[in-house]
């Protein structure tokens, strides 16, 4: 067990560039979160994968992202012509499907986007 | 909406003492709670965890209280370590999500 893995570690782009980001989940996990952080405030939550199904979104979820997890196993998440607002730490957390852990998020270290 | 919120955003403590992080949650509704830790640079942290049919739960050194009729939560740290210096965070589950609060920041002084 490696934890949750998440690539770039640090991403800087100019306004208006697409930005991609990786995360592979603990292994056997089949629900995958992403959620977004910036300075001094908790993480808030994007979005929801259980296996392969997107199944929930929030509402901070603009048109200009877009997440995936083609495999039900490595998710990316997509921001399409950032914004300086975009900015912030993207965390990736998983849970497993039962057990005494099942409501539990381990999360990976995040990636953080700057963006000029 | 769902809030979840921490009454102090610092908290400074001699190494040694306990450290009490309290947390406010808005939505009766939610049913688990779990308290994270980060350290600078790093992912949030599992420490402990407490469902609404409990009022008390302890692990090694921290202790989670549960008040529902106040809609509380504290986070109690026996003897502070400087490796409990840390952003801490409590977060609500309603259904598939969590919602997490600002924090509180944690320094041990030495």
């Amino acid at each position: 067990d490696t934890g949750v893995s998440q690539n770039p570690r640090h991403k800087i782009t100019k306004r208006g560039q697409n930005v991609t980001f990786r995360c592979d989940p603990i292994s056997e996990h089949n629900r995958l979160y992403w959620y977004r952080q910036t300075l001094g405030q908790g993480p808030e939550f994007l979005t929801y994968f259980q296996n392969e199904a997107q199944l929930e979104k929030s509402r901070l979820l603009s048109d200009r992202f877009s997440a995936e997890r083609p495999k039900g196993s490595f998710s990316t998440l997509e921001i399409q012509r950032t914004e300086q607002g975009d900015s912030a730490m993207y965390l990736c957390a998983s849970s497993p499907p039962e057990g005494p852990s099942y409501e539990k998020l381990f999360f990976g270290s995040g990636t953080q986007l700057s963006v000029l | 909406g769902e809030s979840v919120g921490l009454h102090l955003p610092t908290l400074s403590v001699q190494e040694g003492d306990n450290s009490i992080i309290n947390c406010a949650y808005s939505n009766s509704a939610s049913d688990y709670f779990i308290w994270y830790k980060q350290e600078s640079g790093k992912g949030p942290q599992f420490i402990i965890d407490i469902r609404s049919n409990m009022d008390k739960r302890q692990g090694q050194r921290v202790t989670v209280l549960l008040n529902k009729t106040v809609k509380h939560l504290s986070l109690q740290i026996a003897a502070t370590q400087p490796g409990d210096s840390a952003v801490y965070f409590c977060a609500e589950n309603t259904g598939n999500q969590f919602y997490f609060g600002t924090g509180t920041s944690l320094t041990v002084i030495p």
